[in-house]
Parts: structure tokens; sequence; C-alpha cells
């Protein structure tokens, strides 16, 4: 299986200010296909995950211009430009090159 | 606007077996496009997928559960379904159903929470 890690596991933030997540798997992302099936999920209090960013750096249907992606091969990078109150939650990383497994989960809440 | 919906029993015995079906809503089980899965995630802790289903009854599942684990699906009724024996406390969790697309599991429903206790 791939391992998903994630640092840092927990990230105060000032509101108005950038937010970054890192996430590393055990070994490369790319499929056979040419792409590379990393993503990232959000899970604010109480709700389930949702979709923020799919194949790396691409925003899914209606996630904010504030989220962005980025990496390559193993590592990987959630950035908040401006973290905002709703911001607060859990970020997942997730592959699905090989089936799927998840990151830990990186708490992001408000200082 | 697609729409899933888990529903069964919040409570379960050790030793029995958990029971959920998926029903799923403003959008066809049986596209060609989509895997239809189950993920769960213990009070407090992160997530891990349980195993997925195709229409036409492919699936897969965690190897870690495999021995226990049966999804099927009801393309009639536009829903699918988790079995899990033998569950132990560990295996209380919020288990959610999730439409996993080419590209990523891009819809969940809301959960809902299963306990094992006597």
């Amino acid at each position: 299986d791939i391992v998903m890690t994630q640092t840092p596991l927990s990230s105060p933030v000032t509101l108005g200010q950038p937010a970054s997540i890192s996430c590393r798997s055990s070994q490369s992302l790319v499929h056979s296909d040419g792409n590379t099936y990393l993503s990232w999920l959000q899970q604010r209090p109480g709700q389930p995950p949702r979709l923020l960013i799919y194949k790396i750096s691409n925003r899914f249907s209606g996630v904010p211009d504030r989220f962005s992606g980025s990496g390559a091969g193993t590592d990987f990078t959630l950035k908040i430009s401006r973290v905002e109150a709703e911001d607060v939650g859990v970020y997942y990383c997730t592959q699905a090159t090989q089936w799927g497994t998840f990151g830990p989960g990186t708490k992001v809440d408000i200082k | 606007q697609l729409q899933l919906q888990e529903s069964g029993p919040g409570l379960v015995k050790p030793s029995e077996t958990l029971s959920l079906t998926c029903t799923v809503s403003g959008g066809s089980i049986s596209s060609s496009s989509y895997y239809w899965g189950w993920i769960r995630q213990p009070p407090g802790k992160g997530l891990e997928w349980i195993g997925s289903i195709y229409y036409s009854g492919s699936t897969y599942y965690n190897p870690s559960l495999k021995s226990r684990v049966t999804i099927s699906v009801d393309t009639s009724k536009n829903q699918f379904s988790l079995k899990l024996s033998s569950v132990t406390a560990a295996d209380t969790a919020v288990y959610y159903c999730a439409r996993r697309s080419s590209i990523a599991v891009d819809h969940w429903g809301q959960g809902t929470l299963v306990t094992v206790s006597s």
C-alpha cells in the first residue's frame, strides 16, 4: 500500500494569513496513464469531507481560488493564500493512483 | 444534484454483522464513469477505505478488511450496500458512502455513526 504522511499535523493560523500543508507519499503517485491522482479534502467540524483539489492542482467545482495545490512525484503541497474563519477543519491528502489511501490529516484552526 | 444517503442500524452487537445501504439520487449508479464506495472514520480519527463496487458488480476491498467485507449493488433501486461481519468495538466509526470518479472521490454522503456495543 502507498502510505501518505502529512506535516504539520496541527497548524494554528492567523486570519488573513497564509497556510501551507505538506504531503508525502511512500512511492511515486504517477500513474501508468501519466496522471498523478493526488487530491486534497477538507473536513469541517461535524461535516463529511469534501473535495478541494484533484490531480495535484485542479480546484473542484465551487472551491475558492485562495486554495491551490502543487507538487510532483512524491511531494505535494496545499496552500491557502489568506485563511478565513470557514477554513477551520482537517485537511487530508489522498491518493487514487494505487487504489486509495489517505493521509493522517492536518488540523487547521485559528490562533 | 447528486446526493448519497447512508441508512442502517446505529448500534450493532459484537460478533454480529454491520449492514448499511447507500441510496443515490440525482444520478444513475449504472453510469460507467464511476465506482461507488464505503469509507469509515473512527471517532476523532482519520479516514479508511473499506472498499468499492462498479455497477457491473466488480469489487475492490481493503486487504485489511477483505475477509469480513461484502459490498453489493442494486441498480434497480440505485443503491449499494455494505456488510461487515464479526464486528468488534474497533469497527465503531462514522461510515460514509461516496462516489469515486476518474479523478477523485468527488461526492460524499453525510455519514452515519455505527457503534459496536452489547
